[in-house]
């Protein structure tokens, strides 16, 4: 009973290097979601994507891009690492937009140095 | 000023104790999210509320519309409740995400 999978779990990067943050959900659920968690602050919502096929910008896109791959499937894209996207990243599912319960991955710890 | 805060931010209690973390929000929802993060781990779903109140266990949830208010509370608290517990409102209107609180901090000591 995986949920929602998140890798990597820590990851330290250089200005301007990039990477790929991967998610995936078995639950069969519409809805996805990357949020960052910073401290002192709520967590923002970056991107969703409300179905396969389909993204959109959320509170705080500048910077990342996102591909929903699959249904399963749906990783955050930083081009070139700065110092102010070192968060805590989370993956977050849930089965349609309203009225249904959400559920969250482990998080990556991500320091960009 | 943000649309969802939470008070306490910070709550140490006795083992034992009643208690109580408030939630209000000042836009339209569709429902409101309890959530708990323990340190360095992911975030669980506690309950989802669109009206009235709702129990798991210790744990109880109470949802006001009308005032934009919502409350959890932990009876008998136990050390294994401190975690930082987070409020998250889903909007109306459609709108995609969740839109959170700071959280609150919550030590139980034995």
């Amino acid at each position: 009973n995986a949920g929602v999978t998140q890798t990597p779990k820590f990851q330290v990067l250089k200005t301007g290097q990039s990477m790929t943050l991967q998610c995936a959900q078995d639950m069969n659920h519409n809805s996805m979601y990357w949020y960052r968690q910073d401290p002192g602050m709520g967590l923002r919502l970056i991107y969703y994507s409300a179905s396969e096929g389909t993204t959109d910008k959320g509170e705080v896109p500048n910077g990342y891009n996102v591909s929903r791959l699959n249904k399963r499937e749906f990783s955050l894209r930083l081009e070139s690492a700065a110092p102010s996207q070192t968060s805590v990243y989370f993956c977050a599912s849930s089965a349609g937009r309203s009225g249904t319960e959400a559920f969250f991955g482990q998080g990556t710890r991500l320091t960009v140095v | 000023k943000n649309e969802v805060e939470q008070s306490p931010q910070n709550l140490t209690a006795q083992e034992g104790e009643f208690i109580t973390i408030n939630c209000s929000y000042s836009v339209g929802i569709s429902a409101l999210h309890w959530l708990q993060q323990h340190p360095g781990g992911g975030i669980v779903s506690l309950f989802m509320l669109s009206s009235g109140k709702k129990k798991h266990g210790r744990l109880i949830a109470t949802i006001n519309i009308q005032e934009k208010h919502s409350s959890l509370h932990i009876t008998a608290s136990h050390p294994r409740d401190s975690a930082v517990y987070i409020c998250a409102v889903r909007r109306g209107g459609g709108a995609d995400g969740l839109t959170f609180g700071k959280g609150t901090h919550l030590i139980i000591q034995p």
